[in-house]
Parts: C-alpha cells; sequence; structure tokens
C-alpha cells in the first residue's frame, strides 16, 4: 500500500474551511484514498473515501488530484467539534494493511 | 449508521489476569478486526476475522487470542494481562464491496494493567 505523507499540524478559524492536504505520490490504480479522523480517547471515525473523482458527503469533500498523487479533504465549515487527528491512508483491498500513521493534528479556533 | 460497540471504555486489571474485551456490531459485516494503539506506533493490527470461528493473526498477535462465535461478536482474550498490554484497544468491522472496504471503529477500550 502506497505511504502518505501529511503535516503534522494546522490551525483553521472556527466558520472557515479546512483544508487538510495528503500526498500518496505511489499510490497504485487500485488504491482508494481514505480520511478518518481520531477526536481524543475515541476511535478513529470514517469521513470519506475516493479512487479518481472528487467526492462529497455530508461530512466534507474529498479533492484527488487527476495524476492522484494527492489529495484535500474539505470540511466547508469547520467547528470546535473538528478539532482532531485526521489521517490519510491510501489503501487496496488487503484487510490486514490498514496503517493509520501521524496523520494531522487539526486545531480549530474561535 | 453503523454502530461498533465495545463491553468497556476503561478497565484496570492487575498482572497475571485473564482479560476479555468484547466488541459487537450491527450491520451484518463479515470482518472484525482488533487494533492497539499507543503513542508514536500508529494502530497496530493484533487479530482479524473474516468469518464466524475464523481468525487470522495480524502483525502483533503474541500474549493474545480472540473468538468469534457469532458474526456480530469479535472478542479479544489476554490470557495473561502484562504491563506491556497496557493500551488503547479498538475493535472494527468492514463489509467487502467491489474493491472497497471501509472499516468502521468502536470508541475504545482503554487498559490499564498494573
Amino acid at each position: 500500500d502506497a505511504k502518505t505523507t501529511q503535516p503534522p499540524s494546522m490551525d483553521c478559524a472556527e466558520g472557515r474551511a479546512a483544508n487538510l492536504p495528503c500526498n500518496h505520490s505511489t499510490i497504485s490504480g487500485n488504491e482508494y484514498v481514505y480520511w478518518y479522523r481520531q477526536i481524543h480517547s475515541q476511535g478513529p471515525q470514517y469521513i470519506i473515501h475516493g479512487l479518481k473523482n472528487n467526492e462529497t458527503n455530508e461530512m466534507a469533500s474529498l479533492i484527488i488530484t487527476e495524476d492522484r498523487k494527492s489529495s484535500t479533504l474539505i470540511l466547508p465549515h469547520a467547528t470546535l467539534r473538528d478539532t482532531a487527528v485526521y489521517y490519510c491512508i491510501a489503501l487496496s483491498y488487503n484487510f490486514n494493511k490498514f496503517y493509520f500513521g501521524s496523520g494531522t493534528k487539526l486545531n480549530v479556533k474561535p | 449508521d453503523v454502530k461498533v460497540t465495545q463491553s468497556s471504555r476503561y478497565l484496570v486489571k492487575r498482572t497475571g489476569e485473564k482479560v476479555f474485551l468484547e466488541c459487537v456490531q450491527d450491520m451484518d459485516h463479515e470482518n472484525m478486526f482488533w487494533y492497539r494503539q499507543d503513542p508514536g506506533l500508529g494502530l497496530r493490527l493484533i487479530y482479524f476475522s473474516y468469518d464466524v470461528k475464523m481468525k487470522e493473526k495480524g502483525d502483533i498477535p503474541e500474549g493474545y487470542s480472540v473468538s468469534r462465535e457469532k458474526k456480530e461478536r469479535f472478542s479479544l482474550i489476554l490470557e495473561s494481562a502484562s504491563t506491556n498490554q497496557t493500551s488503547m484497544y479498538l475493535c472494527a468491522s468492514s463489509q467487502p464491496d467491489d474493491g472497497q472496504e471501509t472499516q468502521y471503529f468502536g470508541p475504545g477500550t482503554r487498559l490499564l494493567v498494573l
């Protein structure tokens, strides 16, 4: 599975969009990009995933570049409750290779 | 919504005790997983199961065993707890679907072994 690289931390003002980048330059054609977040002392929460096309759900949008080497998770109107560690994972259908890495600590500030 | 529940949020046990951690999912998922999460080490897979009564070792199975007697329930057993098993334990479930497999996690059990 492809290695992903994320900045260790980011700040965002409450009410503004939070754009979290992820690099996955070695991603292969059948690997999906998944995003999870983990609020302190809780289990990881699934946010969104995609293969090639941009995706949107009630929580976030996922923008994947045409070459699939990077992606951006967008939280359109960040709230204080969105403060968490966000993990980007590139994963093929191989359920014993779910590697979370260090993620990005998003701090949403009032 | 998928719901994965774990029997305890916090647990304190003594060295040598037998510890049972239970996980239940309500979405009829085929696959279930046990991970532990430690600072600086990320999530590490202990065991997983792709069917009732089936189990496969993950990356760090030593000191642990599992049981899956019913599809919705996956138990993690620490036969003789040790202090190095103090950790956050996370259960997850998933259903393979056309090359995709989203894992849904429980709230976690923070285990302290004294």
